[in-house]
């Protein structure tokens, strides 16, 4: 049992290059996240996906997109990089419960720097 | 949306210290959850808690719901128990679908 497995660990991009941040769980979890952490701004939820074929938005989606095609793999791309997506990228999982979402379970990162 | 704010933002403690980290939350939530982010990065789940009080070893939590706030307490503190310490809520207007983070609290243990 994995967990929540993320690559690559480390990227350098040049503005304007695109890439694909990969994630996967092996928990038969239904939700998934992506979240950008920055310096004294905590964590914030870029997109999320209640289940395959199912994705939204969170707080701060501009320059993302993600897709759902199976339950283990929810990949975060980045179209047109820009400096101000320089961040570390955190992906999560959980079952979701009747009343909403059970304990989360977070990969180990990915440090983008983007020039 | 919701706020979610911890205090204190940063506590030095030397080893053997008691601490107790405060998160106060806006709004109705589904859940709340603490989370200790270790000095390499990876966040490590400590409780899931929407009420009630939880024990894990020398880390206990409690939610009060009804007045939207809860503690963290960390008994005899140890090194290891350095990093960075976050709230995390599900809002009711958000059931299922979002956690909402606090800036967290850093935490530095020194023997």
């Amino acid at each position: 049992n994995a967990g929540v497995t993320q690559t690559p660990k480390f990227q350098v991009l040049k503005t304007g290059q695109s890439m694909t941040l990969q994630c996967a769980q092996d928990m038969n979890h239904e939700y998934m996240s992506w979240y950008r952490q920055d310096p004294g701004m905590g964590l914030r939820l870029i997109h999320y996906s209640v289940g395959a074929g199912i994705t939204d938005q969170g707080e701060v989606p501009n320059g993302y997109n993600v897709s759902r095609s199976t339950t283990e793999d929810f990949p975060l791309r980045l179209l047109s990089a820009a400096p101000s997506q320089t961040s570390v990228y955190f992906c999560a999982s959980s079952y979701s419960r009747d009343r909403g979402l059970d304990e989360q379970f977070f990969g180990p990162g990915t440090r983008l720097t983007v020039l | 949306g919701i706020q979610v704010e911890q205090s204190p933002p940063d506590l030095i403690l030397q080893e053997g210290a008691n601490s107790t980290l405060r998160c106060n939350f806006s709004d109705s939530v589904n859940n709340l959850q603490w989370f200790h982010q270790n000095p390499w990065g990876q966040l490590i789940n400590l409780f899931y808690i929407p009420s009630g009080t939880k024990q894990n070893g020398r880390l206990s939590a409690t939610t009060v719901a009804t007045e939207r706030y809860s503690l963290l307490y960390i008994s005899s503190s140890q090194t290891t128990d350095s990093g960075v310490y976050f709230c995390a809520v599900e809002p009711h207007t958000q059931a299922g679908t979002a956690l909402i983070f606090g800036k967290g609290t850093t935490l530095s243990v020194s023997s």
